[in-house]
């Protein structure tokens, strides 16, 4: 069974950095086609994608976002680590994380194929309030 | 950066059928994935790829694509199917992107 849990300070204090661990289990980040991802979500609005850890440590950000974002993982112990510096009040809001996997599309034999990325289990959330 | 573009609200009588639509260039040449979330609960994956559906998902959601749209169709819609649905893609830079979510009301 796949699990996924969020975990860090519910409240952070404008300017500082937010340091998030989503801890799983039932799958390995050392597993080819493995990912994480984060999103988060301010109250009453949208989901917004952050950031994406892929098994062989390649590295995705939030193009609106991406240089106060920092994404690490450690397989040893099964974690995702993200980081968000200079945080704002307009960053409250909950933080998930969720495993994203792969399906291959096309015809791999003659190279002509995709994968097509989906985020299949995803965590419960934490909540983070700035102010 | 690309976008996906949803309609804010739509609303269905009990039993009827629904359509959530999802625009957007990159939509074409790649996968859409699809979200729903009740009040309080986190996303759940309810398509995947345009038309996947994953186990334990009822079999009166489905997906289609044409084009630059992808769309959700909820085929005799529950009380339960009240939710908000986003659509989900990926740019050609490998961010992911998602639509600014669609919520459902069943009548």
């Amino acid at each position: 069974q796949v699990t996924l849990r969020e975990s860090g300070p519910a409240l952070v204090r404008p300017t500082q950095t937010l340091t998030l661990t989503c801890t799983f289990s039932g799958f390995s980040l050392s597993t080819g086609g493995m990912c994480v991802s984060w999103t988060r979500q301010p109250p009453g609005k949208a989901l917004e994608w952050l950031a994406r850890i892929d098994w062989d440590d390649r590295k995705y950000y939030s193009t609106s976002l991406g240089t106060r974002l920092s994404i690490t993982k450690d397989t040893s112990i099964n974690q995702v680590v993200l980081t968000m510096t200079n945080m704002d009040p307009a960053d409250t809001g909950t933080y998930y994380c969720a495993r994203m996997t792969r399906l291959r599309k096309g015809d791999y034999a003659s190279g002509n194929y995709f994968y097509a990325y989906y985020m299949d289990v995803w965590g419960r959330g934490t909540a983070v309030a700035v102010s | 950066s690309s976008e996906l573009t949803q309609d804010p609200a739509v609303s269905v009588a009990l039993g009827q059928t629904v359509r959530i639509t999802c625009q957007g260039d990159s939509i074409r040449d790649i996968y859409v994935n699809w979200y729903q979330q009740k009040p309080g609960q986190a996303p759940v994956l309810v398509i995947y790829d345009k038309i996947n559906r994953p186990s334990g998902i009822p079999a009166r959601f489905s997906g289609s694509s044409s084009g630059n749209t992808a769309s959700l169709t909820i085929t005799g819609a529950q009380a339960e199917d009240e939710a908000d649905y986003y659509c989900n893609s990926r740019e050609i830079s490998g961010n992911e992107v998602l639509g600014g979510g669609t919520q459902l009301t069943v009548l």
